[in-house]
């Protein structure tokens, strides 16, 4: 089945730091792959997304390569900001061939940056 | 232009009663989507629509939860004899097209409490 598996934390990190949020997926052929960001009070928005093998998405200085090989979809990021703290999901839908469809997300990663 | 509005933002009924949950989408989107927010299911997706049919309505919980889109536009979930585990965050998004690498465009959600 489709699935996505993400770490939960919280993670805590300082100011300045790197960051990765390791995601893997399961699915049938070879999906879309999304992250998704929750900031406190607010709606769900698309923080970057890839479409097809080796491509890479960024947005706000994070980066995702779609990695068909492992599975992954892992979030970076050089330097966090206080500002980036939220809950990251990561998320995919398939391409079944049958059009639109809903996105499968993982559990969510809640990131907690300290000045 | 205005983005996914869902109304009410808050709900709180008895157990027992019949909810209606309402999203707009954003004007000229053409698939709409219904997910669940919960503490204990993560984020699940339940339906979607492209233009006002439902091609799979296998994602919706039990046979208490219906969903329908008018006029390709505004979109109403109805949960009827609600139960305390249906409390939860409903989500609705939106896309501009069919493609499964469209961006889904969320809402702010109605949060449903059940007493």
């Amino acid at each position: 089945g489709n699935s996505v598996t993400q770490m939960e934390g919280p993670v805590t990190l300082s100011e300045e730091a790197f960051l990765t949020i390791n995601c893997t997926y399961t699915a049938t052929g070879y999906p879309s792959l999304f992250w998704y960001v929750q900031y406190p009070g607010e709606g769900l928005q698309l923080l970057l997304k890839a479409t097809k093998a080796d491509d890479k998405g960024s947005n706000k200085g994070f980066e995702a390569t779609y990695r068909k090989e492992t599975t992954s979809f892992h979030l970076e990021k050089g330097s966090v900001q206080v500002s980036d703290s939220a809950v990251y999901f990561c998320a995919h839908v398939p391409h079944s061939g049958g059009g639109a469809d809903g996105l499968t997300f993982g559990k969510g990663t809640h990131l907690i940056i300290q000045p | 232009g205005a983005g996914v509005s869902q109304s009410p933002s808050n709900k709180v009924t008895e157990k027992g009663k019949d909810v209606e949950l309402r999203c707009d989408p954003i004007s000229g989107h053409t698939a709409l989507y219904w997910y669940r927010q919960s503490l204990g299911q993560g984020l699940e997706f339940l339906i979607y629509f492209q233009g006002n049919s439902a091609p799979d309505k296998s994602g919706l919980p039990s046979d208490r939860f219906s969903a329908e889109r008018t006029g390709g536009s505004v979109s109403t979930l109805t949960i009827q004899r609600t139960q305390q585990e249906d409390s939860a965050v409903y989500l609705c998004a939106s896309t501009v097209g069919l493609a499964v690498t469209d961006t889904q465009y969320f809402g702010p959600g109605t949060r449903l409490t059940v007493l």
